[in-house]
């Protein structure tokens, strides 16, 4: 069945380090994103993508880096992680861009920065 | 810019009784509205979508809801609770904003079912 894999699920890591987190989708989906969620706030779009070489940033990009060179990847790069940075981060892909269109979460990726 | 508020934090319901989650909307065109569920350390599933036409939008696990364009509101519904549909809730709305397509989440609330 086609899905969508986040990884790691849980990370530790230190002030200033560089992380990625990983997303992958099975659905041949050409758009994925990337969401953090914080207690009190829902889920904020941190960066989006339309396609392969496409990358956008969202309303909380600050921090934050995403490449697409395939179709089935987006990963999520802190350059220089901070302990604001700590959160459930969740990857979404969906079919089209369309407004009406259903986007498709992962499992979600908990990191914590100390 | 748009937003979604989820009044209430937490519902909490007895098992076999009716449920609402509430949720209001503002937008400055035609809202297409969502609601998603997520259970303790899982990511977010679809639950039902209102795109236009019927105010009633039926959706998965025997959930519904109402939209009402007066109101600005789109109340998740479900006749009977079970103890299985304590999760967290979001309501989430989109359109275009600045040339992209924008999904704006409430805060969520958290329904707990008791037996």
């Amino acid at each position: 069945d086609a899905e969508i894999t986040q990884s790691p699920r849980h990370k530790i890591t230190e002030t200033g380090r560089q992380v990625t987190l990983a997303c992958h989708q099975t659905w041949n989906h050409n758009n994925m994103f990337w969401y953090r969620q914080d207690l009190g706030h829902g889920l904020r779009l941190i960066h989006y993508s339309y396609g392969v070489q496409d990358t956008n940033k969202g309303e909380v990009s600050d921090g934050y880096s995403v490449s697409r060179s395939n179709t089935e990847d987006l990963p999520l790069t802190l350059e220089s992680a901070a302990s604001s940075q700590t959160s459930v981060y969740f990857c979404a892909s969906s079919e089209s861009e369309g407004v009406t269109d259903t986007q498709y979460f992962g499992p979600g990726t908990r990191l914590t920065v100390l | 810019a748009q937003s979604v508020a989820q009044p209430e934090d937490q519902v909490n319901v007895a098992e076999g009784n009716p449920l609402t989650v509430k949720c209001t909307y503002s937008v400055s065109g035609n809202p297409y509205l969502f609601w998603y569920v997520q259970y303790p350390n899982r990511g977010l599933q679809f639950l039902l979508k209102y795109i236009t036409g019927d105010n009633l939008v039926k959706g998965s696990y025997g959930f519904e809801a109402e939209f009402n364009k007066s109101q600005t509101s789109f109340h998740l519904k479900k006749p009977s609770a079970l103890v299985s549909d304590s999760a967290l809730y979001f309501c989430a709305v989109s359109l275009w904003d600045t040339g992209r397509r924008a999904l704006t989440f409430g805060s969520g609330t958290r329904l707990q079912v008791q037996p």
